[in-house]
């Protein structure tokens, strides 16, 4: 039979070199952005988040840049290691503690 | 580090008997929520729970399930009568209430639950 759902976007990169990751995102009116990352057999680990009055934040080898217009968000991560390997997750929301829409993720492969 | 613990880990359960997912949210958190992830696919949300009430439910969270928050300390999603298509990945997560300041929802690793 079909697997529907099993089949996720894969970016394979070299270790040492910088992924990005994209997410386009469902709701005009989300105001926050956070990216997920899932490793096997773990739950969703925050990795940034970003407000919606900003376009670009940076953290520890990561970025986030949010381009409202066209309702795109993206991950870059420097200097990719073997430990980045997972599945990553963007997810929106607005207005407080609401829930959190979740896109379908992007499996990460650091190859060595 | 302060994280979100679920136990357990791994529930089988027969078909039609009644479940019970248990976290522990960060301490200092006011805010609980319950997901999950169908194989493969991708975190969905079930009920959300603040002042020891629902906030928000989704579709999915029909009348077989119900939340508690039965001692300062714990939070449970319970599930009456189980159903094939409930096996799934069951998530936790808090996050803290700051007024209308979006805080980021923290997540535990998670209930692997199995219907037979």
């Amino acid at each position: 039979g079909e697997s529907v759902g099993l089949h996720l976007p894969t970016l394979s990169v070299q270790e040492g070199d910088n992924s990005i990751i994209n997410c386009a995102y469902s709701n005009s009116a989300s105001d926050y952005f956070i990216w997920y990352k899932q490793e096997s057999g773990k739950g969703p680990q925050f990795i940034i988040d970003i407000r919606s009055n900003m376009d670009k934040r940076q953290g520890q080898r990561v970025t986030v840049l949010l381009n409202k217009t066209v309702k795109h968000l993206s991950l870059q991560i420097a200097a990719t290691q073997p430990g980045d390997s997972a599945v990553y997750f963007c997810a929106e929301n607005f207005s407080g503690n609401t829930p959190l829409v979740f896109g379908k993720g992007t499996r990460l492969s650091v190859i060595a | 580090e302060p994280e979100v613990t679920q136990t357990p880990s791994h529930q089988v359960t027969q078909m039609g008997q009644e479940v019970i997912l248990r976290c522990v949210p960060i301490s200092n958190h006011l805010y609980f929520y319950w997901y999950r992830q169908i194989l493969g696919q991708k975190v969905e949300f079930l009920v959300s729970f603040y002042n020891n009430e629902i906030s928000e439910k989704s579709e999915i969270f029909d009348d077989q399930f119900s939340v508690e928050r039965p001692d300062g300390s714990n939070f449970t999603l319970k599930i009456r009568s189980t159903k094939l298509e409930d096996s799934a990945m069951y998530f936790c997560a808090s996050s803290e209430a700051r007024g209308w300041s979006n805080q980021p929802q923290h997540f535990g690793d998670g209930t692997r639950l199995s219907i037979l």
